[in-house]
């Protein structure tokens, strides 16, 4: 596979269930991102990885933790959600995590329902 | 609060003609600026990439820069209906990682 896939597509899930996404990308990048993107809202910033470190925990709820076991592979480990936590969640990567002009490559999302 | 604003449309055209895309940013250390589009159910992907002033053109897409202004715009010519979809705008500041997103200009055109 190439780009950034993350599983899975879909997910609906209870308050009190706990539930991760999963997102790998075989680009070689160095930075991996999770954003956010509710409904006419601009994508929201969750969390930055770069070499497996977490540099940017941009105030998200506990019951979203990160994980990132090696530079390809990301997780996002989700727990007594609220309805209000139904959105899109997008993946991303990039080659380095500072340099200008650095793209972001998305992978396909995962629309999360919570019930 | 560092800021990327755009017109939520949706903006109309008929085919063939120019579609204009605008976005303002607050953020005057701003240094990258992206236009990503997102078609409906499907997740962004980079179109475009700016980083000085002036215009640059790829293919049917042109972008423009405007730092005096903070402002960016987007120029689609001979719009086809497959261009239909939401296009965001993007910045970046040198040095940051953080990569601000606008809301997104909803695009319709017409066959």
């Amino acid at each position: 596979e190439t780009g950034v896939t993350q599983t899975p597509r879909h997910l609906v899930m209870g308050m009190t269930n706990k539930k991760s996404l999963k997102c790998e990308q075989h680009l070689g990048h160095n930075a991996m991102y999770w954003y956010k993107q509710s409904a006419k809202k601009p994508l929201e910033l969750m969390f930055v990885y770069s070499l497996e470190e977490r540099v940017e925990n941009n105030s998200v709820p506990s019951r979203f933790s990160p994980e990132c076991p090696n530079s390809s592979h990301l997780f996002l480990h989700l727990h007594t959600l609220q309805p209000e936590d139904s959105a899109l969640y997008l993946c991303a990567s990039s080659q380095d995590l500072t340099a200008s002009g650095e793209k972001l490559f998305f992978g396909s999302g995962t629309q999360l329902s919570v019930l | 609060q560092k800021e990327v604003e755009q017109n939520s449309g949706p903006l109309s055209v008929p085919e063939g003609a120019i579609a204009s895309l605008n976005c303002t940013y607050s953020d005057r250390g701003s240094q990258s600026f992206f236009w990503y589009r997102q078609y409906s159910g499907k997740s962004p992907e980079l179109i475009m990439s700016i980083y000085s002033n002036g215009d640059k053109e790829d293919g049917r897409f042109t972008a423009q820069l405007n730092k005096a202004s903070q402002y960016v715009s987007l120029l689609i010519r001979d719009s086809q209906p497959s261009d239909s979809a939401t296009y965001l705008c993007a910045v970046k500041s040198t040095g940051g990682f953080k990569t601000i997103f606008g809301a997104g200009t909803r695009l319709f055109v017409k066959a």
